[in-house]
């Protein structure tokens, strides 16, 4: 089946504490990106890739890293945690730019 | 489910009536639209997308319509059934300032029975 996976799907962490969300396509896509949701704002874009090797900024990429080693993966590393970085995050990947993108299911990330 | 909007714009359509999902884009340049359907508690899946160089495409029960120089999108449900209620979202990808995708706020479709 084609899909997005991402995990964990639920993390509770405290402050400073380094945590990396992980991301998985099954489909050979190119393009791969990140997404944080919250209430009234829709969907911002964290970090975006082209391909291997190959990655960008979106919109609101302050306290984010991301790593584009293999084409199916494409984690999201949070390196020192804080509280507004509370939200629900998607990963998403399409054929390339200017095609539609799947979504995974989510991960909803509470920094306390 | 998750909460994907507290604030959002919100139509309520009867059951069987035709829908209308209006989205202003931000970027001139852009040349690539799509819209997105979100359920509670899901990631968004696609529904539509339409190239700059229409201005009309048909799906099943939807249709998409492009007005480039107002930069207007709009989203159109035919007989909108139970199973339309979700938030929908328009997304745009500029071909200027990075390979980025542009997503609107949204919009909540209550469906009454």
């Amino acid at each position: 089946e084609a899909q997005v996976t991402q995990n964990p799907r639920y993390l509770i962490t405290v402050t400073g504490k380094k945590l990396t969300v992980t991301c998985s396509q099954n489909m050979n896509h190119e393009y791969m990106s990140w997404y944080r949701q919250d209430p009234g704002l829709g969907l911002r874009q964290i970090y975006y890739s082209m391909n291997v090797e190959v990655t960008d900024k979106g919109d609101v990429p302050e306290g984010y890293k991301v790593s584009r080693k293999e084409k199916r993966n494409f984690p999201l590393i949070l390196e020192s945690p804080s509280p507004n970085q509370t939200s629900l995050y998607f990963c998403a990947s399409s054929r390339r730019l200017g095609y539609e993108q799947y979504f995974g299911p989510g991960t909803r990330l509470t920094v306390t | 489910g998750e909460s994907v909007g507290l604030h959002l714009p919100t139509l309520s359509v009867q059951e069987g009536d035709n829908s209308i999902i209006n989205c202003a884009y931000s970027n001139s340049a852009s040349d690539y639209f799509i819209w997105y359907k979100q359920e509670s508690g899901k990631g968004p899946q696609f529904i539509i997308d339409i190239r700059s160089n229409m201005d009309k495409r048909q799906g099943q029960r939807v249709t998409v319509l492009l007005n480039k120089t107002v930069k207007h999108l709009s989203l159109q449900i035919a007989a909108t059934q139970p199973g339309d209620s979700a938030v929908y979202f328009c997304a745009e990808n500029p071909n200027t300032g990075g390979f980025k995708t542009i997503f609107g706020a949204g919009t909540r479709l209550f469906v009454k029975a």
